[in-house]
């Protein structure tokens, strides 16, 4: 069945730091690829997504890169923030099913 | 993309009780969607709530325990019954949007003691 795999975490960082959060799928049809983010006590918001090979999303500064040859989607950030401590979901889903699967999630925690 | 609210956005229950939680959209979608996140853990899909007809739940998850309701294209409910402390956790109601992304309302926090 279609799955998403993450990166344990948490990632613990200092501020300014580069960010990396892996994430690869598996799926048989053309998946939209997205990155939710959840700050604490909130619900999930949309950060980014690409819907086909090579689109890259962007938002505030992370950016995802829809790579099919090594069916991945990870996220990156060129300088974190403390602001930026959340737990970052990956997930996907097939054209025309519109059912999310989400991996486990990754919590990223900065500081200062 | 979609405002979505929830009510309550968290309570604390009894065990055996029953709890109603409702999702409002503020504007008209076919498909709304609850999921669960119990602590610490990823989100799962209970079941799509589906305007004039039953929902549809996923493997795990019975109309007996979750019942929803879609009255109309910008409400639904998903009553948790009978509740256990393992019912804990977070739901959430989402909506699909633009090239079916999905928008999440801000969840509801159960605790069942």
């Amino acid at each position: 069945g279609d799955s998403v795999t993450q990166m344990e975490g948490p990632v613990t960082l200092s501020e300014e730091a580069f960010l990396t959060i892996n994430c690869t799928y598996t799926a048989t049809g053309y998946p939209s690829l997205f990155w939710y983010v959840q700050y604490p006590g909130e619900g999930l918001q949309l950060l980014l997504k690409a819907t086909k090979a090579d689109d890259k999303g962007s938002n505030k500064g992370f950016e995802a890169t829809y790579r099919k040859e090594t069916t991945s989607f990870h996220l990156e950030k060129g300088s974190v923030q403390v602001s930026d401590s959340a737990v970052y979901f990956c997930a996907l889903t097939i054209t025309g099913f519109q059912k999310l699967v989400f991996g486990t999630g990754t919590r990223l925690l900065v500081s200062p | 993309s979609a405002v979505i609210s929830q009510k309550p956005s968290r309570d604390i229950c009894q065990r055996g009780t029953s709890l109603t939680i409702q999702c409002q959209v503020d504007s008209q979608v076919t498909m709304m969607f609850w999921y669960r996140q119990q602590p610490g853990q990823s989100l799962t899909l209970i079941a799509t709530a589906n305007q004039g007809s039953e929902a549809t739940y996923e493997s795990g998850f019975v109309i007996d325990k979750f019942p929803i309701s879609r009255p109309n294209l910008t409400f639904s409910t998903l009553t948790v019954s009978n509740m256990s402390p393992e019912d804990s956790s977070i739901y959430l109601c989402s909506v699909t949007g633009f090239e079916e992304t999905q928008y999440f309302g801000p969840g509801t926090r159960l605790l069942v003691l």
